[in-house]
């Protein structure tokens, strides 16, 4: 039973390109929160999202940063015009329903953005 | 204010001591509380909930003071594997539920 799956693990971007982060939940999980890691520092939410709806990005930047999670496929965390302060590990976990009130978020390995 | 508040530490303690770790949070009307461990550029992982009444898991204490926003972790007889970054962790209690994570107390267990 294959837990959340990222990729790629690891994106060097120069300033100004386009990174594509990836993001496939545990089989039967249809909820999916990304965080983003700055070094020496704590998760931050940025985006929860159900299939085919973003139910709360309130910690998404509101401009360069986008998310989707299709009906089929991953899900899909888009960042334009990266900069330098984008440089950062980006997690993704999923649940099997909307309570996290259990507390068992699923993470991925995560994916490392730098940003030359 | 943060939403949740930890000391970032770093703590480094001989083996086989007892170490604990604090953690305020700010929103009085969050039910749910969570410790969870992330390992050196690793995932976080769920370590144990935190319940009213305090909880143990083998080496592991958690307890929750609701009147004073203040959970707590107690480690006794330290290994060397828990060595990690510990997150307290803090479900938020209106509209779309997530979890909010503390910025991490730092540990590290000496031989």
């Amino acid at each position: 039973n294959a837990g959340v799956m990222q990729n790629p693990r690891h994106l060097v971007r120069r300033r100004g390109q386009e990174a594509r982060l990836r993001c496939s939940p545990m089989k039967g999980h249809s909820h999916v929160y990304w965080y983003r890691q700055l070094p020496e520092e704590g998760l931050k939410f940025m985006v929860y999202l159900q299939k085919e709806n973003i139910i709360d990005e309130s910690g998404m930047p509101k401009e360069r940063f986008s998310a989707e999670f299709p009906k089929e496929g991953p899900s899909i965390l888009r960042i334009q015009q990266v900069v330098r302060g984008d440089s950062a590990a980006y997690f993704c976990a999923s649940s099997p329903s909307g309570t996290v009130s259990t507390g068992e978020l699923f993470f991925g390995e995560g994916s490392r953005l730098t940003v030359l | 204010r943060k939403e949740v508040e930890q000391d970032p530490g770093p703590f480094n303690v001989p083996e086989g001591a007892t170490v604990a770790f604090n953690c305020t949070y700010s929103n009085s009307a969050s039910q749910s509380f969570f410790w969870y461990r992330q390992d050196c550029r690793k995932e976080p992982k769920l370590l144990m909930s935190v319940y009213s009444s305090g909880n143990e898991d083998g080496r592991f204490t958690a307890q929750l003071n609701r009147a004073s926003q203040y959970i707590s972790l107690l480690i006794r007889d330290s290994k060397l594997s828990d060595s990690a970054t510990y997150l307290c962790v803090v479900n938020t209690p209106q509209g779309a539920q997530k979890l909010v994570f503390g910025q991490g107390t730092r540990l590290t267990i000496n031989p």
